[in-house]
């Protein structure tokens, strides 16, 4: 069966502090896919990024980054001098190629203070 | 691209009514999804079609709750007999061939009161 655990339920920074969301997933498959999405309060999920099972590469996009360990299960995401507009819910969620479907972790609440 | 749209953005509801929300997903997807979103059990999958077809309900709550896919740019979910542990926000997604990522509606917040 598949899991994803974000154990930081809430995070408050202030703005311009860099932070952290960690995630760490459990599967059996070799082949699988993890994602992180973007829920603002306004509600809607906004796709950030995939990463498939064989690329351990760490990217970056302006100010986020991602870091994939197999070895650790965990793929991290960081905002770099956060802004208040990156307040919103966090989720990781990851699928593999036989079950399309996304597993999402619970979630973690990103507050950026001005 | 108008991307998934989802029908109503609200609804409100007495218990025991049936409720049906409805879905567009981006032209050209053929895979679609239902998911739901509580407090309680966060984001979780209730079904999802491959080119129209079912292809996983285990999800599904209970017999209250049917999904249909009439053609490739309609869906339907439907709760019959609606109940207050259904309230909860409905999210339609829809990926491409080849692809994982979905891309979700703006989902419906369902109140049954």
């Amino acid at each position: 069966a598949q899991k994803v655990t974000q154990a930081q339920t809430e995070i408050s920074v202030v703005e311009k502090e860099d932070v952290t969301l960690d995630c760490v997933y459990e599967t059996r498959d070799t082949t699988y896919y993890l994602f992180w999405y973007k829920q603002p309060p306004s509600g809607e999920l906004v796709f950030l990024i995939r990463r498939n099972s064989f690329d351990e590469q760490n990217e970056i996009s302006g100010r986020y980054s991602w870091n994939f360990q197999k070895s650790t299960s965990s793929f991290n995401f960081t905002i770099t001098a956060s802004q208040v507009v990156d307040s919103a819910v966090y989720f990781c969620a990851l699928s593999d190629t036989g079950r399309r479907a996304l597993t999402f972790g619970s979630g973690t609440r990103l507050q950026v203070q001005p | 691209d108008a991307g998934v749209i989802q029908s109503p953005r609200h609804e409100v509801t007495e218990m025991g009514q049936e409720v049906t929300l409805r879905c567009k997903p981006i032209s050209g997807h053929n895979s679609l999804f239902w998911y739901r979103q509580t407090m309680m059990r966060g984001l979780e999958l209730l079904i999802y079609f491959n080119n129209n077809v079912p292809i996983d309900d285990s999800g599904m709550p209970e017999d209250r709750f049917s999904a249909k896919m009439p053609n490739a740019s309609f869906s339907t979910l439907k709760i019959q007999p609606s109940e207050p542990r259904d309230s909860a926000v409905y999210f339609c997604a829809s990926t491409p061939g080849g692809a994982y990522e979905a891309f979700f509606g703006q989902g419906t917040r369902l109140t049954v009161v």
